[in-house]
């Protein structure tokens, strides 16, 4: 059974990092992507980017290029998202998924919530 | 960038049956996903590649794409269908993922 679980809530001041963990389990780590998605309060999910966790590779979301970081520790089975330079805008829950047989965001992590504040 | 169109809002009564769209260029070459998302809670999926429904998703769910829009039906609504309802696809190179904006789906 496929299970992704995150690292816990967090409270950032803007202009500090954040750096989020997603622990996979129930299948071969590096045989699919992840994908980071965050959703801010009444707003739309927006996609972040993914990583191969086979061979590291990466694709971010124009939005976020320069200022996201996903990587991947394939001894864990754990993929990261790093978000750098934050500001309130930045607060949101923030969800790593993997694709499964229906679709490539099938399996969801239990989510992030993220805070940027003075 | 690539961009998924859906209307902010769709209201029916009880039993009536919902349509809510979602257009976007690349959506005659790539499959589109629903989402069901109730407030606070994490997205469901309710359709998937198109029209398909996962196990689990009533019957009167149902989805449909045709050239450049995808629809997502559901014939005879409920009050409990109520939510904010989110399409997702990729774009052209199908290495980026795009929602769309979300429709609220009010049955009343």
């Amino acid at each position: 059974q496929v299970q992704l679980v995150q690292s816990g809530a967090e409270v950032k001041k803007p202009g500090a990092s954040m750096k989020v963990s997603c622990k996979a389990s129930g299948y071969t780590f590096t045989s699919y992507v992840i994908h980071w998605v965050r959703q801010a309060p009444g707003q739309r999910p927006e996609w972040m980017g993914w990583i191969n966790a086979g061979n590291a590779d990466t694709k971010y979301s124009q939005k976020f290029q320069g200022r996201v970081t996903i990587t991947r520790d394939t001894s864990a089975s754990t993929a990261y998202m790093e978000l750098s330079s934050l500001r309130s805008e930045d607060t949101a829950v923030y969800y790593c998924a993997s694709p499964g047989r229906r679709s490539p965001l099938d399996y969801w992590g239990q989510g992030t919530l993220v805070t940027v504040s003075s | 960038s690539y961009e998924l169109t859906q209307p902010p809002s769709v209201s029916v009564s009880p039993g009536q049956t919902a349509r809510i769209t979602c257009s976007g260029d690349a959506l005659p070459k790539k499959d589109a996903y629903w989402y069901q998302q109730n407030s606070g809670q994490a997205p469901v999926l309710v359709i998937y590649e198109d029209s398909k429904r996962p196990s689990g998703i009533p019957e009167r769910f149902s989805g449909s794409s045709s050239g450049t829009m995808a629809t997502l039906t559901i014939s005879g609504a409920q009050v409990e269908d109520e939510a904010d309802y989110y399409c997702y696809s990729t774009d052209s190179s199908g290495n980026l993922v795009v929602f769309g904006g979300g429709t609220k789906l009010t049955v009343l």
